[in-house]
C-alpha cells in the first residue's frame, strides 16, 4: 500500500532563505510522485511531478524536487523564498492507478 | 484554456437540506474525482468515475452520491447534509490510460447551518 509522510506540519523561513519541505513515501511499485500547492480557499495546483524520468525534477515558481529511491524521499526545495510562496504544500504518491495518496500537508510561512 | 470548473465557489445549505455541487471540465479527460477536504487536512477521495464506471471509496458515507451524465460534467449530491459535512469539495480529472496527473478545480466551500 502506498503512503506519504511529510515531516513538519508548519515550516517558517525568512524571505530569501532556502525552502526545504520534506516528503518520504512508501510504495510497493515504482511510484509517480507529485507536489501540489494550495492557497487559502483555492484548489490544488501542481508544482511538479516525478514519473520515472529524470530524478531531479524542476517545477513552476522556481521549485524543484529530487527523487531518491534509496531514501524513499522526494523533498521539495527552492533556493530563495518569496512572500508569495506562503501556502500549504502537499506531497502525493500514485502507484500507477487512480488512487492519489496525499501527505498531511506542510504549511509554509515566509517571514519578511 | 482547458480547465476544471466548479460551481458554485461557495455554497450555504441548511442541516438536512439536499445540495448538489457541480463540476465541469474542458480537458476531455476520462476520469473525474470528488474529494472532501476539511480544515487543515489533506484531501480525502470520496469516489471517482472512469468514463461511466463509478468507483466508490469504501468509507464514503451513503449520504454522498454522484452522477456523471456525460464526459464533461460530474455532480456531487449530498442527500442530507450534517454539520460534519462542512468542508471544501474538490473536483479533479485525469486522462487515464497511463496519464495519472490529476488536475484540480478551484473547489466549492460548503457551509451547513
Amino acid at each position: 500500500a502506498q503512503s506519504v509522510t511529510q515531516l513538519g506540519s508548519h515550516v517558517s523561513v525568512s524571505e530569501g532563505a532556502l525552502v526545504l519541505l520534506r516528503c518520504n513515501y512508501s510504495s510497493s511499485v515504482p511510484p509517480y510522485l507529485f507536489w501540489y500547492v494550495q492557497y487559502p480557499n483555492q484548489g490544488l495546483q501542481l508544482l511538479l511531478k516525478y514519473t520515472s524520468a529524470a530524478t531531479l525534477v524542476k517545477g513552476i515558481n522556481g521549485f524543484e524536487a529530487e527523487f531518491k529511491k534509496s531514501e524513499t524521499s522526494f523533498h521539495l526545495t527552492k533556493p530563495s523564498a518569496h512572500m508569495s510562496d506562503a501556502a500549504e504544500y502537499f506531497c502525493a504518491v500514485n502507484e500507477a492507478g487512480y488512487q492519489l495518496t496525499f501527505g498531511k500537508g506542510t504549511k509554509l510561512s515566509v517571514i519578511p | 484554456d482547458a480547465m476544471v470548473i466548479q460551481n458554485p465557489r461557495y455554497q450555504v445549505t441548511q442541516f438536512g437540506k439536499p445540495v448538489t455541487l457541480s463540476c465541469s471540465q474542458t480537458l476531455n479527460h476520462n476520469v473525474m474525482y470528488w474529494y472532501q477536504q476539511k480544515s487543515s487536512q489533506a484531501p480525502k477521495l470520496l469516489f471517482h468515475y472512469y468514463d461511466k464506471d463509478f468507483n466508490n471509496e469504501a468509507d464514503t458515507p451513503d449520504n454522498f452520491q454522484s452522477r456523471r451524465p456525460n464526459t464533461s460534467f460530474c455532480f456531487l449530491d449530498i442527500r442530507s447534509p450534517g454539520l460534519g459535512d462542512a468542508a471544501m469539495y474538490l473536483c479533479a480529472t485525469s486522462g487515464g490510460q497511463g496519464d495519472y496527473e490529476q488536475y484540480f478545480g478551484p473547489g466549492t466551500r460548503l457551509t451547513v447551518t
